[in-house]
C-alpha cells in the first residue's frame, strides 16, 4: 500500500525565509506527485505536479519542488516565504498502475509572521 | 476553469438522523468524483470513488451502508451519512476528475463540507 509521510507538522518561520518541506512516499512503482495548498478557509489547490521529466518542478506563487526518486522524495521549496504563504500544505501521490486515487500526507501547516 | 462546489458548507444534525451532502462540477463533466475525509490534524482520508451511473468503490473500512454514494448525473454525486453519530462529525471534501489525457487526470476539490453531530 501506499503511504505519504510530511515529517513537519507546523512550520513557522519570518518573512523572506526560505522554505523547505519534506515529503517522502513509499511506493516502489512510477509515481505521480502533488503538492496542494490549502489556505484558511478555501479549498484545497493545487499547487504542483510531477509526472515524467526534469525533476525539479516549478509551480504557482514561486513554489518549486524536486523529485528525488532514490530517495523517494518530493520536497517542496521556496526561497523567499510571504506572509500570503500562510497555510496548510499536502503532499499526495498516485500510483500509476493503480486506480486515479490520491494519498495525502497529513500536512503541514505553515505560518509567516509579517 | 474548473470548479467543484459543495452544499451545504456546514451541517448540524441531531444524532439518528441523516444528512446528504452535493458535489457539483460546475464548469466540466466528472465520470469519477471522489469523497475524501478529514479529520483534525489529520490528513484527507479516501472514503469512496463514485462512478457515474454505477455503484460506487469503497475504501476498506468505510461503511457502504452508513455512507451512500448516488453519482446520477455527470455533474452531481452525493454523499448521505445515514443515521449519524457523533462520531461521523468531520469535515467532508469531494473531488471531480477532469479529464485530460495522458496517464492522469486532475482532480478538482469542493470546499468541504462541516459535519456536526449532536
Amino acid at each position: 500500500a501506499q503511504s505519504v509521510s510530511q515529517h513537519n507538522h507546523h512550520v513557522i518561520l519570518s518573512e523572506a525565509a526560505s522554505l523547505e518541506l519534506g515529503c517522502n512516499y513509499s511506493y516502489g512503482g512510477t509515481v505521480n506527485l502533488f503538492w496542494y495548498v490549502q489556505y484558511p478557509g478555501q479549498h484545497l489547490q493545487l499547487l504542483l505536479k510531477y509526472f515524467s521529466g526534469d525533476p525539479l518542478v516549478k509551480g504557482i506563487k514561486g513554489f518549486e519542488a524536486e523529485f528525488i526518486k532514490s530517495k523517494f522524495s518530493f520536497n517542496l521549496r521556496k526561497p523567499s516565504v510571504q506572509w500570503s504563504d500562510t497555510a496548510e500544505y499536502f503532499c499526495a501521490v498516485n500510483a500509476l498502475a493503480g486506480a486515479n486515487n490520491l494519498f495525502f500526507g497529513t500536512g503541514t501547516r505553515l505560518t509567516v509572521i509579517p | 476553469g474548473a470548479v467543484v462546489s459543495q452544499h451545504p458548507s456546514r451541517v448540524i444534525c441531531k444524532s439518528g438522523t441523516s444528512v446528504k451532502i452535493e458535489c457539483r462540477s460546475l464548469d466540466f463533466q466528472a465520470t469519477t468524483m471522489f469523497w475524501y475525509r478529514q479529520f483534525p490534524k489529520k490528513s484527507l482520508m479516501l472514503m469512496a470513488t463514485s462512478n457515474e451511473g454505477s455503484k460506487a468503490t469503497y475504501e476498506q473500512g468505510v461503511e457502504k451502508d452508513k455512507f451512500l454514494i448516488n453519482h446520477a448525473s455527470l455533474t452531481l454525486s452525493t454523499l448521505t451519512v445515514t443515521s449519524a453519530h457523533p462520531e461521523d462529525s468531520s469535515f467532508y471534501i469531494c473531488s471531480a476528475e477532469k479529464l485530460a489525457g495522458g496517464n492522469y487526470n486532475e482532480q478538482f476539490f469542493g470546499p468541504g463540507t462541516r459535519l456536526t453531530v449532536l
